[in-house]
């Protein structure tokens, strides 16, 4: 199975700071990759497809990038509502993995 | 609106069984693939498994720790998805969520979860 991490574990950020989140796949899985946002009690929300696409209603401070081995989740601007555990995931192959998770809490 | 609605969760001691049911809505869910999966503070998220839709083949595939023990059945007269556990372990203790899995991708609908304990 292909082993994502993510980094860091956990952060404390302040509200309108721009933010960045790493993931990283063991193998090369082209531009197969999500993002999630889980709030405590939730479940988790598909945020952004393919990398790089948003998921319909996701507001536009997100953004994903990467290819291959390396990604990124950048929060440009960072709200209130956006404090919570964010899960990268994998969909090259079977089975789909999922990251440890970052936790981005308040400073 | 897309909704799921998972059920069936609860207490049960190693080496029984538990029926989980997931009732969707506002969606076609006879189109929809779907899947299982569960969560764990110790092991974060992770995939039990998937069913196709009818027209796609209807077949079922399995994470590793759980093939064998689980099962995945859809009945799309009444928009249910369902997970068979039997010979439960420990180690299955977690937050069950049924998820819609469009192409065997993403998961991009979630329900609340269903909470899932096996212990003595």
């Amino acid at each position: 199975a292909i082993r994502m991490t993510q980094s860091p574990s956990s952060f404390s950020a302040s509200t309108g700071d721009r933010v960045t989140i790493t993931c990283r796949a063991s193998q090369g899985i082209s531009s197969y990759l999500a993002w999630y946002q889980q709030k405590p009690g939730k479940a988790p929300k598909l945020l952004i497809y393919a990398a790089s696409t948003l998921q319909s209603g996701v507001p536009s401070r997100f953004s994903g990038s990467g290819s291959g081995t390396d990604f990124t989740l950048t929060i440009s601007c960072l709200q209130s509502e956006d404090f919570a555990t964010y899960y990268c995931q994998q969909y090259y192959s079977y089975p789909p993995t999922f990251g440890p998770g970052t936790k981005v809490d308040i400073k | 609106e897309v909704q799921l609605v998972e059920s069936g969760g609860g207490l049960v001691k190693p080496g029984g069984s538990l029926r989980l049911s997931c009732a969707a809505s506002g969606f076609t869910f006879s189109n929809a693939w779907m899947s299982w999966v569960r969560q764990t503070p110790g092991k974060g998220l992770e995939w039990v498994g998937r069913i196709k839709s009818k027209t796609d083949g209807g077949t079922t595939d399995y994470a590793a720790p759980v093939k064998g023990r689980f099962t995945i059945s859809r009945d799309d007269s009444k928009n249910t998805l369902y997970l068979q556990m039997n010979s439960l372990k420990t180690e299955d203790t977690a937050v069950y969520y049924c998820t819609t899995f469009p192409g065997g991708g993403v998961f991009d609908y979630w329900g609340q979860g269903t909470l899932v304990t096996v212990s003595s």
